[in-house]
């Protein structure tokens, strides 16, 4: 049973540029929820997709969006990228109680 | 903001217990701890949780107080692998809501 997988593994854009990250949830989950995570803090909540709408968002600005698939799968998208995008991007998918992790995007913006 | 204070840091020596603190004195009745751990660079990995009572597994147990102000996670035979960030987590929202809310986490370093 595969777990959580994202890609791609490692990004490098440039300023105003946009970028979509995408993750696919472990079998049976159909919860996405996705976590920018910059060097040396906790991740911190983006957003949360449930039945491909989005359910709840934390203090994000607009440039960031996402989208769920039909088969559960999800898309991050941020446009306008800034210096402090810079992160670890992280996905955690759950059915109805504990999220699991998958490895992150790493997403350098120069 | 974080619902839990943990220390910044420990140690423990390979093959020793690890007991790692967490204060969450706010919880509400219907709110799990949660403990995660995070190796170098790689996504947070799940541990365990619990609402009232103790709770064991294959990785290791947790030690809520009866007030449940505040919890234990126990690692019983530390290993140089458990080094990492170890993150105590009061899981808030309703339902299938469940956003987790990430402190600074304890980093657990384990000595040979």
């Amino acid at each position: 049973d595969a777990g959580v997988t994202q890609s791609p593994t490692h990004l490098i854009k440039t300023r105003g540029q946009q970028v979509t990250l995408r993750c696919s949830p472990k079998s049976g989950h159909d919860t996405v929820s996705w976590y920018q995570q910059a060097l040396g803090q906790g991740p911190q909540f983006i957003f949360q997709y449930y039945e491909e709408e989005e359910r709840q968002r934390g203090n994000f600005p607009d440039r960031f969006s996402g989208h769920q698939f039909p088969n559960y799968s999800s898309e991050l998208n941020v446009n306008a990228l800034l210096l402090g995008d810079s992160a670890l991007y992280l996905c955690a998918s759950s059915a109805w109680d504990t999220q699991y992790f998958g490895p992150g995007t790493r997403l350098t913006v120069l | 903001d974080a619902k839990t204070t943990q220390p910044p840091s420990m140690d423990c020596a390979e093959g020793r217990a690890a007991n790692l603190p967490c204060n969450h004195s706010t919880i509400s009745g219907n709110e799990y701890v949660y403990w995660y751990r995070q190796i170098h660079s790689q996504g947070p990995q799940y541990i365990i949780h619990g609402l009232k009572n103790n709770e064991t597994n294959e990785m290791a147990s947790l030690i809520i107080t009866e007030d449940r102000k505040s919890s234990t996670l126990i690692l019983p035979h530390a290993t140089l692998r458990d080094t990492a960030v170890y993150y105590c987590i009061v899981r808030v929202g309703q339902g299938g809501s469940e956003k987790l809310v990430f402190g600074k986490g304890t980093k657990l370093t384990v000595n040979p």
